[in-house]
């Protein structure tokens, strides 16, 4: 079974607007983590945004914000203010404390930004 | 720069010949990961190394693939042999343990593109 599924290959987004990229995982671990990366034409994946299993409150950094939905394993990724730079693929990732220390990647959505 | 380095960033070779990509991760940091990612997919892990031991290692990593990280800085990743589907990125990335949990986050170098002809 898949443990991170991202069922959107492709989104488009007007710039200046909002998007939400979705995400949702699958794992028994009581202690995980969840992680967004942007990885854009270059190749280098960029670290963006990380939610702990216990953490109460969703993670924010700057324009990015996760929407953590604990009971129904969704972490999506709310990127505001949309800008023509954030055009690139974007994974997202858990980690889990019980299952040694590599992380595991979702397919990719490929974001791109409309002028 | 103190960032993840690899080389080289793209490497063509012959089926049948061996490879070797090299990784610096960020000085201070203690773990060191590979993973391969094949067009369209997100990166795929292949081991990871803390200080200069091997600890983990994928059941891709096949027994054509060897890693080293001999002085607990950089690593070395190669391949012998090699393989038309071995084409691929090969990323390195790095994180420092703070003592346990899934909390720390990794740093990826800029990958080295294989292809294999």
């Amino acid at each position: 079974a898949q443990k991170i599924t991202q069922t959107q290959p492709g989104m488009f987004v007007q710039e200046k607007e909002a998007v939400t990229l979705d995400c949702t995982y699958d794992t028994s671990d009581p202690s995980y983590g969840l992680f967004w990366y942007k990885q854009p034409s270059s190749g280098e994946m960029i670290f963006l945004i990380y939610q702990g299993s216990y953490d109460q409150q969703n993670a924010t950094e700057g324009r990015y914000s996760l929407n953590f939905q604990k009971a129904r394993k969704s972490a999506n990724l709310v990127i505001s203010a949309s800008q023509l730079g954030d055009s690139a693929m974007y994974f997202c990732a858990m980690r889990e404390s019980n299952y040694g220390q590599n992380f595991v990647f979702g397919p990719g959505t490929r974001l791109s930004v409309l002028p | 720069d103190t960032g993840v380095s690899q080389n080289p960033r793209h490497k063509i070779t012959k089926r049948g010949q061996n490879v070797t990509f090299r990784c610096d991760p960020i000085s201070e940091h203690n773990r060191l990961y590979w993973y391969r990612q094949t067009l369209g997919q997100g990166p795929e892990f292949l081991t990871y190394f803390q200080n200069e031991a091997q600890l983990e290692k994928s059941r891709l990593l096949s027994d054509r693939f060897s890693a080293e990280r001999p002085k607990g800085s950089f690593s070395t990743l190669e391949i012998q042999r090699t393989e038309q589907g071995d084409s691929a990125m090969y990323l390195c990335a790095s994180s420092l343990d703070r003592g346990g949990g899934p909390t720390n986050e990794q740093f990826f170098g800029p990958g080295t593109r294989l292809t294999v002809l």
